[in-house]
């Protein structure tokens, strides 16, 4: 079964605004990360975050974390046309390190 | 490119049929896994190896789908007798230890397979 869900399923802005994805979770998990995905192409990890971590920032991306909500929220600033893509949320499954779940993921759509 | 590659990277095969995909994972790397995407959703996991050994196997592998790691080097997944519900994307991906932590996981670039 999917471990996590995104929220919104989709979301279309212009270019240059900040773009915000949400993923929750069911159990309790050692770490989240965040993956992007082209259309019909593989994943790329984009940001890893421990469940010790409340937020962690890689170029214009910012993660944050709140385990006792089971949330998490990835934050693309100032957003670019290359960004379009699907975003996924990953975690291990029950604090299984091996075992990880998917979201159905964000379908994000930037506009020229 | 991650260093993770596929082969092949498209497969079309008649219902019945039997295919076998491969995985070559970044040479450092000891463990892979074995991923089904379908149209809209996530990747879903089917198999994990650390180095030549199978390690967890998810329910969504049935008994036609077998899957290898020789020597603990690259990987194949075979399905048998395939039916129209297996087409999907097959992503496999290597990940090096790191303290017994999961680390990151990097993707090939999957092989969509369509059985028609």
């Amino acid at each position: 079964s999917q471990q996590g869900e995104e929220d919104p399923q989709a979301l279309s802005i212009q270019e240059g605004e900040n773009a915000t994805m949400n993923c929750s979770y069911k159990t309790s998990i050692n770490n989240l990360q965040w993956y992007r995905q082209n259309s019909g192409r593989g994943l790329v990890h984009l940001i890893l975050i421990r469940s010790n971590e409340r937020e962690k920032h890689s170029g214009r991306l910012r993660v944050t974390l709140d385990t006792s909500k089971k949330s998490s929220s990835l934050l693309i600033t100032a957003s670019r046309a290359a960004d379009t893509a699907s975003y996924f949320c990953a975690t291990d499954w029950g604090g299984n390190n091996n075992d990880m779940r998917f979201g159905a993921g964000t379908r994000l759509t930037v506009k020229p | 490119d991650t260093g993770v590659s596929q082969d092949p990277r498209h497969k079309i095969t008649k219902r019945g049929q039997n295919v076998t995909f491969r995985c070559d994972p970044i040479s450092e790397h000891n463990r892979l896994y074995w991923y089904r995407q379908t149209l809209g959703q996530g990747p879903e996991f089917l198999t994990y190896f650390q180095n030549e050994a199978q390690l967890e196997k998810s329910r969504l592998l049935s008994d036609r789908f077998s899957a290898e790691r020789p020597k603990g080097s690259f990987s194949t997944l075979e399905i048998q007798r395939t039916e129209q519900g297996d087409s999907a994307m097959y992503l496999c991906a290597s990940m090096g230890l790191a303290g017994g932590l999961t680390d990151t996981q990097y993707f090939g670039p999957g092989t969509r397979l369509t059985v028609l």
